[in-house]
Protein backbone atom coordinates (compact mmCIF):
# COMPACT_ATOMS: atom_id res chain seq x y z
CA UNK A 1 0.00 0.00 0.00
CA UNK A 2 0.90 3.48 -0.13
CA UNK A 3 3.53 4.86 2.09
CA UNK A 4 2.39 8.70 1.06
CA UNK A 5 -0.47 10.15 0.21
CA UNK A 6 -0.71 13.67 -1.18
CA UNK A 7 -3.53 15.96 -1.65
CA UNK A 8 -5.22 16.84 -3.74
CA UNK A 9 -3.68 15.01 -6.82
CA UNK A 10 -4.65 18.29 -9.27
CA UNK A 11 -6.11 21.24 -9.02
CA UNK A 12 -6.93 24.22 -11.43
CA UNK A 13 -6.90 27.62 -9.90
CA UNK A 14 -7.20 31.23 -10.79
CA UNK A 15 -4.23 33.78 -10.95
CA UNK A 16 -3.94 35.09 -7.22
CA UNK A 17 -5.45 32.11 -5.25
CA UNK A 18 -3.46 30.57 -2.68
CA UNK A 19 -3.39 26.96 -2.81
CA UNK A 20 -2.75 24.15 0.23
CA UNK A 21 -0.82 20.88 -0.52
CA UNK A 22 -0.95 18.12 1.81
CA UNK A 23 1.66 15.53 2.44
CA UNK A 24 0.83 12.54 4.87
CA UNK A 25 3.55 9.92 5.78
CA UNK A 26 1.46 6.65 6.09
CA UNK A 27 3.52 3.95 7.41
CA UNK A 28 6.00 5.86 10.22
CA UNK A 29 6.58 9.21 11.93
CA UNK A 30 8.85 11.18 9.46
CA UNK A 31 10.89 14.29 10.90
CA UNK A 32 12.19 15.34 8.00
CA UNK A 33 9.90 15.87 4.68
CA UNK A 34 11.15 16.56 1.17
CA UNK A 35 9.18 18.82 -1.34
CA UNK A 36 10.41 18.99 -4.81
CA UNK A 37 9.13 20.77 -8.20
CA UNK A 38 9.14 19.26 -11.73
CA UNK A 39 8.78 21.34 -14.59
CA UNK A 40 7.55 19.66 -18.05
CA UNK A 41 10.59 17.87 -19.11
CA UNK A 42 12.49 18.91 -16.69
CA UNK A 43 14.27 16.99 -13.50
CA UNK A 44 12.22 17.09 -10.07
CA UNK A 45 14.48 20.23 -7.72
CA UNK A 46 13.89 20.07 -4.56
CA UNK A 47 12.54 23.40 -3.14
CA UNK A 48 12.48 22.42 0.54
CA UNK A 49 13.16 20.36 3.37
CA UNK A 50 10.47 20.36 5.86
CA UNK A 51 11.44 19.74 9.42
CA UNK A 52 8.93 18.83 12.18
CA UNK A 53 8.78 21.41 15.02
CA UNK A 54 11.22 23.93 13.22
CA UNK A 55 11.48 26.01 10.21
CA UNK A 56 11.41 24.40 6.63
CA UNK A 57 14.86 25.05 4.85
CA UNK A 58 14.59 26.25 1.36
CA UNK A 59 16.77 25.80 -1.74
CA UNK A 60 18.71 29.01 -3.21
CA UNK A 61 16.09 30.81 -5.46
CA UNK A 62 12.92 29.23 -3.73
CA UNK A 63 11.27 32.03 -2.22
CA UNK A 64 10.02 31.21 1.40
CA UNK A 65 6.85 33.68 1.60
CA UNK A 66 5.78 32.38 -1.40
CA UNK A 67 5.56 28.87 -0.69
CA UNK A 68 5.16 28.19 2.60
CA UNK A 69 5.92 24.96 4.57
CA UNK A 70 4.63 23.97 7.65
CA UNK A 71 5.15 20.64 9.25
CA UNK A 72 3.12 20.43 12.47
CA UNK A 73 3.65 16.57 13.40
CA UNK A 74 5.11 13.58 12.51
CA UNK A 75 2.49 12.27 9.46
CA UNK A 76 1.75 15.76 7.92
CA UNK A 77 3.77 18.33 6.29
CA UNK A 78 1.91 21.11 4.05
CA UNK A 79 3.03 23.40 1.67
CA UNK A 80 0.59 26.57 0.57
CA UNK A 81 1.89 28.31 -2.43
CA UNK A 82 0.73 31.94 -1.85
CA UNK A 83 -0.79 34.20 -4.65
CA UNK A 84 -0.31 31.78 -7.06
CA UNK A 85 0.71 32.91 -10.81
CA UNK A 86 0.98 30.69 -14.21
CA UNK A 87 4.45 30.19 -13.70
CA UNK A 88 3.90 28.29 -10.63
CA UNK A 89 1.61 25.76 -12.55
CA UNK A 90 3.91 22.57 -12.15
CA UNK A 91 3.54 19.14 -10.99
CA UNK A 92 5.02 19.25 -6.40
CA UNK A 93 5.61 16.36 -5.27
CA UNK A 94 6.74 15.54 -1.44
CA UNK A 95 8.64 12.44 -0.27
CA UNK A 96 9.50 10.97 3.11
CA UNK A 97 12.86 9.58 4.12
CA UNK A 98 13.58 6.41 6.07
CA UNK A 99 16.74 7.82 7.26
CA UNK A 100 17.66 4.12 8.80
CA UNK A 101 17.24 2.80 5.12
CA UNK A 102 18.22 5.67 2.66
CA UNK A 103 15.31 5.02 1.25
CA UNK A 104 12.65 7.66 -0.33
CA UNK A 105 8.97 7.01 -0.49
CA UNK A 106 7.31 9.41 -2.93
CA UNK A 107 3.86 11.11 -3.04
CA UNK A 108 1.50 10.84 -6.08
CA UNK A 109 2.80 14.45 -6.66
CA UNK A 110 -0.01 17.72 -7.23
CA UNK A 111 -0.65 18.86 -10.52
CA UNK A 112 -0.92 22.63 -9.82
CA UNK A 113 -2.74 24.45 -12.93
CA UNK A 114 -2.71 28.59 -12.42
CA UNK A 115 -5.37 30.02 -15.35
CA UNK B 1 27.71 22.39 -15.01
CA UNK B 2 25.02 20.62 -13.10
CA UNK B 3 25.45 18.34 -10.34
CA UNK B 4 23.70 15.15 -12.36
CA UNK B 5 24.01 14.42 -15.96
CA UNK B 6 22.27 11.99 -18.20
CA UNK B 7 21.54 12.05 -21.91
CA UNK B 8 17.32 13.06 -22.12
CA UNK B 9 17.12 10.60 -25.02
CA UNK B 10 14.75 9.49 -26.09
CA UNK B 11 15.94 6.06 -26.60
CA UNK B 12 13.83 3.78 -29.03
CA UNK B 13 14.39 0.31 -28.88
CA UNK B 14 12.96 -2.84 -30.48
CA UNK B 15 11.32 -5.15 -27.66
CA UNK B 16 14.25 -7.59 -26.57
CA UNK B 17 16.91 -5.08 -27.47
CA UNK B 18 19.28 -3.98 -24.67
CA UNK B 19 19.81 -0.62 -23.77
CA UNK B 20 22.43 1.12 -21.11
CA UNK B 21 22.17 4.81 -20.03
CA UNK B 22 24.54 6.59 -17.69
CA UNK B 23 24.76 9.17 -15.23
CA UNK B 24 27.51 11.38 -14.41
CA UNK B 25 27.80 13.50 -10.89
CA UNK B 26 29.74 16.51 -10.12
CA UNK B 27 30.30 15.71 -6.42
CA UNK B 28 33.14 13.21 -5.44
CA UNK B 29 31.11 13.68 -1.96
CA UNK B 30 28.12 11.87 -3.41
CA UNK B 31 27.59 8.69 -0.92
CA UNK B 32 24.28 7.07 -2.25
CA UNK B 33 23.29 6.27 -5.55
CA UNK B 34 19.74 5.31 -7.11
CA UNK B 35 17.89 4.85 -9.94
CA UNK B 36 14.03 5.84 -10.73
CA UNK B 37 11.56 5.28 -12.74
CA UNK B 38 9.07 7.73 -13.61
CA UNK B 39 5.74 6.83 -15.81
CA UNK B 40 4.02 9.88 -17.60
CA UNK B 41 2.32 12.18 -15.13
CA UNK B 42 3.69 10.24 -12.04
CA UNK B 43 5.25 10.39 -8.99
CA UNK B 44 9.07 8.43 -9.53
CA UNK B 45 9.09 4.77 -8.15
CA UNK B 46 12.81 3.40 -6.73
CA UNK B 47 14.14 1.28 -9.14
CA UNK B 48 16.55 -0.01 -7.81
CA UNK B 49 19.82 1.36 -5.55
CA UNK B 50 23.27 1.16 -6.82
CA UNK B 51 26.13 -0.49 -4.74
CA UNK B 52 29.83 -0.11 -5.47
CA UNK B 53 30.00 -3.48 -6.25
CA UNK B 54 27.47 -3.49 -8.58
CA UNK B 55 24.03 -5.09 -8.54
CA UNK B 56 21.82 -7.26 -10.29
CA UNK B 57 18.11 -7.59 -10.05
CA UNK B 58 16.61 -9.42 -12.87
CA UNK B 59 16.94 -7.52 -16.10
CA UNK B 60 18.26 -4.33 -14.92
CA UNK B 61 21.88 -4.37 -13.75
CA UNK B 62 23.21 -1.01 -12.43
CA UNK B 63 26.93 0.03 -11.99
CA UNK B 64 29.03 2.41 -9.78
CA UNK B 65 32.28 3.88 -11.08
CA UNK B 66 33.46 6.34 -7.99
CA UNK B 67 36.73 7.49 -9.89
CA UNK B 68 34.95 8.32 -13.09
CA UNK B 69 32.07 9.52 -11.11
CA UNK B 70 29.19 7.80 -13.22
CA UNK B 71 26.33 5.51 -12.48
CA UNK B 72 25.13 3.37 -15.12
CA UNK B 73 21.79 1.32 -16.10
CA UNK B 74 21.62 -1.95 -18.01
CA UNK B 75 18.33 -3.10 -19.40
CA UNK B 76 17.95 -6.73 -20.86
CA UNK B 77 15.52 -8.04 -22.75
CA UNK B 78 13.45 -5.01 -23.00
CA UNK B 79 9.66 -5.30 -22.63
CA UNK B 80 7.06 -2.65 -23.51
CA UNK B 81 6.34 -2.20 -20.10
CA UNK B 82 9.74 -0.58 -19.75
CA UNK B 83 8.65 2.54 -21.14
CA UNK B 84 9.03 5.33 -19.24
CA UNK B 85 11.94 8.01 -18.42
CA UNK B 86 14.70 6.45 -16.04
CA UNK B 87 16.09 8.86 -13.67
CA UNK B 88 19.55 9.04 -11.50
CA UNK B 89 19.87 10.00 -8.14
CA UNK B 90 22.70 11.28 -5.64
CA UNK B 91 22.53 11.87 -1.81
CA UNK B 92 25.37 12.78 0.36
CA UNK B 93 24.04 10.83 3.56
CA UNK B 94 21.73 8.61 4.37
CA UNK B 95 18.59 10.80 4.95
CA UNK B 96 19.34 13.71 2.90
CA UNK B 97 17.55 15.43 -0.40
CA UNK B 98 18.25 13.85 -3.34
CA UNK B 99 19.48 15.63 -5.97
CA UNK B 100 18.07 13.84 -9.44
CA UNK B 101 19.22 14.02 -13.24
CA UNK B 102 16.76 15.08 -15.89
CA UNK B 103 16.18 11.56 -16.92
CA UNK B 104 16.62 10.10 -20.21
CA UNK B 105 12.92 8.49 -21.95
CA UNK B 106 13.00 4.90 -22.98
CA UNK B 107 10.39 3.78 -25.14
CA UNK B 108 10.54 0.06 -26.32
CA UNK B 109 8.53 -0.46 -29.21
CA UNK B 110 6.55 -3.85 -30.82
Amino acid sequence: GAVVSQHPSWVICKSGTSVKIECRSLDFQATTMFWYRQFPKQSLMLMATSNEGSKATYEQGVEKDKFLINHASLTLSTLTVTSAHPEDSSFYICSVSRSSYNEQFFGPGTRLTVL
Amino acid sequence: RKEVEQDPGPFNVPEGATVAFNCTYSNSASQSFFWYRQDCRKEPKLLMSVYSSGNEDGRFTAQLNRASQYISLLIRDSKLSDSATYLCAVNFQAGTALIFGKGTTLSVSS
